[in-house]
């Protein structure tokens, strides 16, 4: 099956550690994407990779930091600096068309700081 | 900036009803508008996209138009059913990756 996926589910965390948050993809896609996403709120932009070895900072990218070696993964590391982690991550790919860029999402990862 | 606001931030409707969700954004020099589905807990669904030259586009039930001179799009949802019910976010696309809006929360009761 063609798809994004995220993994684990659910991380919780002591004060203090860095985590790390994996993504993985296998629909061939050019770009991807972290978003966070807290209660009530839209999705804020962590990172975006358009290709391989290449990112950007998205708005909230403080206390964050990403690595695209692979087409297929994009993990997000959060990291101690992070003042409140506690949120929903979410991962997106899309391909780009030169004319749209249609974003499909993996299933979230849910992290607590405890 | 590019901002986006969606108007209802929550609405419940009785099953069968037709019903609008309203998407505003502040610039309107977007490549695309796309309309996503969130269920509690978990990821989120493509629904629509509209490109930026395109006024309108439908799957099933569903219809979204972009009046991008205006910084408007609206999600018409036919005959609604209890399965609708979940939170329909709305995001444009310009010179920075997509940009959301917080979303409308749908209830659809039986």
């Amino acid at each position: 099956d063609g798809g994004i996926t995220q993994s684990p589910k659910y991380l919780f965390r002591k004060e203090g550690q860095n985590v790390t948050l994996s993504c993985e993809q296998n629909l061939n896609h050019d770009a991807m994407y972290w978003y966070r996403q807290d209660p009530g709120q839209g999705l804020r932009l962590i990172y975006y990779s358009q290709i391989v070895n290449d990112f950007q900072k998205g708005d909230i990218a403080e206390g964050y930091s990403v690595s695209r070696e692979k087409k297929e993964s994009f993990p997000l590391t959060v990291t101690s600096a992070q003042k409140n982690p506690t949120a929903f991550y979410l991962c997106a790919s899309s391909i780009e068309t030169g004319t749209y860029n249609e974003q499909f999402f993996g299933p979230g990862t849910r992290l607590t700081v405890l | 900036k590019q901002e986006v606001t969606q108007i209802p931030a929550a609405l419940s409707v009785p099953e069968g009803e037709n019903l609008v969700l309203n998407c505003s954004f502040t610039d309107s020099a977007i490549y695309n508008l796309q309309w996503f589905r969130q269920d509690p807990g978990k990821g989120l669904t493509s629904l629509l996209l509209i490109q930026s030259s395109q006024r309108e586009q439908t799957s099933g039930r569903l219809n979204a138009s972009l009046d991008k001179s205006s910084g408007r799009s609206t999600l018409y949802i036919a005959a609604s059913q209890p399965g609708d019910s979940a939170t329909y976010l709305c995001a444009v696309e310009g010179n920075t990756p997509l940009v959301f809006g917080k979303g409308t929360r749908l209830s659809v009761i039986a």
